[in-house]
């Protein structure tokens, strides 16, 4: 069964580092999302994307967020500058088309920012 | 108010048990309406898809929506411990108005089965 797949699972970095982490999405879908998970919190949305540009963002998704389609199958989410606060579980995911809305997550990336 | 309110629980029931998981919200641009699963420190799994209000049933799984009462619910059928797991609701708005498939969620709810 087809899955998004993210890398790293874990990531460690010091404060004021950049990030970036990868995602897969499932090969035909055409709208990709990130989402955060801060530990005991809801998901919360940060940005859909789609025909590579960004369709919308959350007020979280500042300029220190950028997110790329570098090539047919990654979707990368830049930190530029990483604050204590961004430490959270970052999670991708995709989806056939904007008004089907069933999306599929992947398994996450925990990041710690130290 | 917030848009989408769940109660985080924990609920714990004993094996064979029906469950039953709410949300309600605020937003009554809300079309699209999910139930994920969540196991610990992994990715939100999807359940069920809904739109608008009604019932739809897959296996021991129901979701039903009754957009009059801004109210969601998911009904689990013979629960297994298997099905020990935070439960999330999402809901969406109708893409390519307000929305490009940006989902709301709610807190989660524990749920444990005993055996």
């Amino acid at each position: 069964e087809p899955e998004v797949t993210q890398t790293p699972s874990h990531q460690v970095t010091q404060m004021g580092q950049e990030v970036i982490l990868r995602c897969v999405p499932i090969s035909n879908h055409l709208y990709f999302y990130w989402y955060r998970q801060i530990l005991g919190q809801k998901v919360e949305f940060l940005v859909s994307f789609y025909n590579n540009e960004i369709s919308e963002k959350s007020e979280i998704f500042d300029d220190q967020f950028s997110v790329e389609r570098p090539d047919g199958s990654n979707f990368t989410l830049k930190i530029r500058s990483t604050k204590l606060e961004d430490s959270a579980m970052y999670f991708c995911a995709s989806s056939l088309l904007a008004g089907d809305n069933e999306q599929f997550f992947g398994p996450g990336t925990r990041l710690t920012v130290l | 108010q917030k848009e989408v309110e769940q109660d985080p629980g924990p609920l714990s029931v004993p094996e064979g048990a029906i469950v039953s998981l709410n949300c309600t919200y605020s937003n009554s641009a809300f079309q699209y309406f999910m139930w994920y699963r969540q196991y610990s420190r992994k990715g939100p799994e999807l359940l069920m898809y809904t739109y608008s209000s009604g019932n739809k049933e897959d296996g021991r799984f129901t979701a039903q929506v009754d957009k009059s009462s801004k109210y969601i619910s998911l009904f689990i059928r013979d629960s297994q411990p298997s099905d020990s797991a935070t439960y999330l609701c999402a809901m969406t708005a109708n893409a390519g108005g307000t929305s490009y498939g940006k989902l709301t969620f709610g807190q989660g709810t524990i749920l444990t089965v005993h055996p």
